[in-house]
């Protein structure tokens, strides 16, 4: 069984662009997170998505981010006119009961 | 509300010292606690959990122990390799909240040899 994927791993853009991430998580896992992780820093909460239910947005940090999960499985995270402080490594989780797989995350570099 | 809290890093030892990563917990219930390793470069992956009190979680000789009456869960190790350098988090999850995670700020171990 194939891990929890993202793509693309590296993406560098213009400041001001947009970029979108995708998740393809566990098949069959129902929940999937999105976190964003700065350079030597912990884990950020961005998004949670848990089956058909809305998702839990607290942690977006503006509204030029957003994420969708189309037919509860790959999901996106959009990032509109991205800015310098954007940079960071995306990661996505997918979790069955009790454990979160993560992905190899994403690493946007704004320039 | 529901957080985790670890010590803060770097933490440096020697090669075959004893390591001690403390993690404490503040949530209502009977959250399951987990710890997650990222190696340099790597994502994230499960090193072990717990789930109920006095359980204790064990992996490539580390363990910790689900202490419900200090809300603790401290990650052990008897004697660290230099290949143990990494990042590790602590986290809980809310079993009523199904799924809904929440990570520490991480510890940075840097193992010499």
């Amino acid at each position: 069984g194939a891990g929890v994927s993202q793509s693309p791993s590296n993406k560098v853009t213009e400041k001001g662009k947009d970029v979108e991430l995708r998740c393809d998580p566990i098949s069959g896992h129902t929940a999937l997170y999105w976190y964003r992780q700065s350079l030597g820093q912990g884990l950020e909460f961005l998004i949670y998505f848990q089956g058909n239910s809305a998702p839990d947005k607290s942690g977006l940090p503006s509204d030029r981010f957003s994420a969708e999960r189309t037919g509860g499985s790959v999901s996106t995270l959009t990032i509109q006119r991205t800015q310098q402080e954007d940079s960071a490594v995306y990661l996505c989780a997918s979790s069955s009961v009790h454990e979160q797989y993560f992905g190899p995350g994403t690493r946007l570099t704004v320039t | 509300g529901n957080s985790v809290t670890q010590m803060e890093g770097p933490v440096t030892l020697s090669e075959e010292a004893f390591l001690t990563i403390n993690c404490t917990y503040t949530a209502t219930g009977y959250p399951s606690l987990f710890w997650y390793v990222q190696y340099p470069g790597e994502g994230l992956q499960l090193l072990l959990k717990a789930t109920k009190a006095d359980d204790k979680g064990s992996n490539k000789g580390f363990e910790a122990t689900y202490r419900k009456e200090t809300t603790s869960f401290h990650l052990e190790k008897g004697s660290v390799q230099v290949s143990d350098s990494a990042v590790y988090f602590c986290a809980l999850s809310k079993p009523y909240n199904f799924n809904k995670f929440y990570f520490g700020s991480g510890t940075k171990l840097n193992v010499k040899p």
